[in-house]
């Protein structure tokens, strides 16, 4: 069981726009940034947010993230059927002293 | 261009040692601040870091796991090294290398797939 907490699954129609929330805890997000990689069916993950809200070069401005106490979301604006993918929330813990991942949402564009 | 890329078996026997290896590419770990991490995902799971040494050869490692890895790097060749002894068929995983720089994973190896199975 992860130390982050995402829903297994979310969903939308193209066009729409889908959130994905992360929860955790003090010593995890409620002190460090969060990240957010995506991960393409038969593909390694990538980071498409770093530090709450930054986006990497080449990412789409379709996506964006914020962070809130210790929880933090993922948007995906004018969803379209490549965005189809698990979605991952990343941060560090200072309790274990290492990173951590969440358990992954799965996104199906209907 | 920065690269990893993670070499190693395809299938183990129960209770060898797994060695597994990450060769990097476009960017040094002499370099202050960065880090190279493992990271593993059983087949239809979620990801699980497993360990991460830094430039300064600073260690860390996922509490559940610790008796059993070992990361090293070999600065001259420009690679990580992970060793899991005891492996069971649960160990069964995609294992990825990343770089961490500096707290975030921006760049990833392709993975390397090791099924443990006698």
């Amino acid at each position: 069981q992860s130390v982050l907490t995402q829903p297994p699954s979310a969903s939308g129609t193209p066009g729409q726009r889908v959130t994905i929330s992360c929860s955790g805890g003090r010593s995890n997000i409620g002190f460090n940034a969060v990240n957010w990689y995506q991960q393409l069916p038969g593909t390694a993950p990538k980071l498409i947010i770093y530090s709450n809200d930054e986006r990497p070069p080449g990412v789409s401005d379709r996506i964006s993230g914020s962070k809130s106490g210790t929880s933090a979301s993922l948007a995906i604006s004018g969803l379209q059927s490549e965005d189809e993918a698990d979605y991952y929330c990343g941060t560090w813990d200072d309790s274990l002293s290492g990173p951590i991942f969440g358990g992954g949402t799965k996104l199906t564009v209907l | 261009q920065i690269t990893l890329a993670e070499s190693g078996p395809a299938l183990v026997k129960p209770t060898q040692t797994l060695t597994l290896t990450c060769t990097l590419s476009g960017f040094s770990l002499t370099t202050s601040g960065v880090g190279v991490a493992w990271i593993r995902q059983p087949p239809g799971k979620a990801l699980e870091w497993l360990a991460l040494i830094y430039w300064d050869d600073d260690k860390r490692y996922v509490q559940s796991l610790k008796n059993r890895l070992t990361i090293t790097k070999d600065t001259s060749k420009n690679q990580v090294v992970l060793t899991l002894t005891n492996v069971a068929p649960v160990d069964t995983a995609t294992y990825y290398c990343a770089r961490l720089h500096p707290r975030d994973f921006d760049h990833w190896g392709q993975g390397t797939l090791v099924t443990v199975s006698s």
